[in-house]
């Protein structure tokens, strides 16, 4: 597609209960990143990819937090044993020079 | 640490209003910096950016400049328009320039 596509838009989950989010990045966009933007508060950087290995994923706030790049391209982060406080829209951007000039629409989560 | 400091929103003007929103950082060295823009709906895109100290960065009429001894990057634009309404990022890359620190955002509402 023609932008970074994200789904599902929108995923309710009791807590506890494990989730994948999936990213679609732009073609031949060789970064992909993860952030999270969680209410009140600004982006938080989650995970970055080059091609299929994370060199950054100093972001991920505890081991619940996986996240893993295929073939280059699609990416899937997953949260294990969700809690109430990973209740945020899950943002995924993609690059092929370092600039981040789209990011996709986001997963809203919403752990009850 | 690395932060960036962005004035409590929302702002609402009215259409041809003039608009200003703030954006101070703190970090080391002179990085990037960056104006993003959410409307709603849909993903992050960046609007505007400079690269070093007294740049200007302009686009759809916005415009900031990379204050050095303030170390500000304030945004505006001389007349805005109901199309505009969106909330605001500021950001900076940081990290070696894998990660980008964002601001909280500032919701701009313009009616007519």
């Amino acid at each position: 597609g023609a932008g970074v596509s994200q789904s599902p838009s929108n995923k309710v989950t009791e807590k506890g209960k494990d989730v994948e989010l999936r990213c679609d990045p732009i073609s031949g966009h060789t970064a992909l990143y993860w952030y999270r933007q969680s209410l009140g508060q600004g982006l938080e950087f989650l995970i970055y990819f080059q091609g299929n290995s994370a060199p950054d994923k100093s972001g991920l706030p505890s081991d619940r937090f996986s996240a893993e790049r295929t073939g280059g391209s699609v990416s899937t982060l997953t949260i294990q044993r969700t809690q109430q406080e990973d209740s945020a829209v899950y943002l995924c951007a993609s690059s092929v020079d370092g600039q981040l000039n789209y990011f996709g629409a986001g997963t809203r989560l919403s752990v009850l | 640490g690395n932060s960036v400091t962005q004035m409590e929103g929302p702002v609402t003007l009215s259409e041809e209003a003039f608009l200003t929103i703030n954006c101070t950082y703190t970090a080391t060295g002179y990085p990037s910096l960056f104006w993003y823009v959410q409307y709603p709906g849909e993903g992050l895109q960046l609007l505007l950016k400079a690269t070093k100290a007294d740049d200007k960065g302009s686009n759809k009429g916005f415009e900031a400049t990379y204050r050095k001894e303030t170390t500000s990057f304030h945004l505006e634009k001389g007349s805005v328009q109901v199309s505009d309404s969106a909330v605001y990022f500021c950001a900076f890359f940081t990290g070696g320039g894998n990660k980008l620190t964002f601001g909280t955002g500032t919701q701009l509402k313009v009616e007519l």
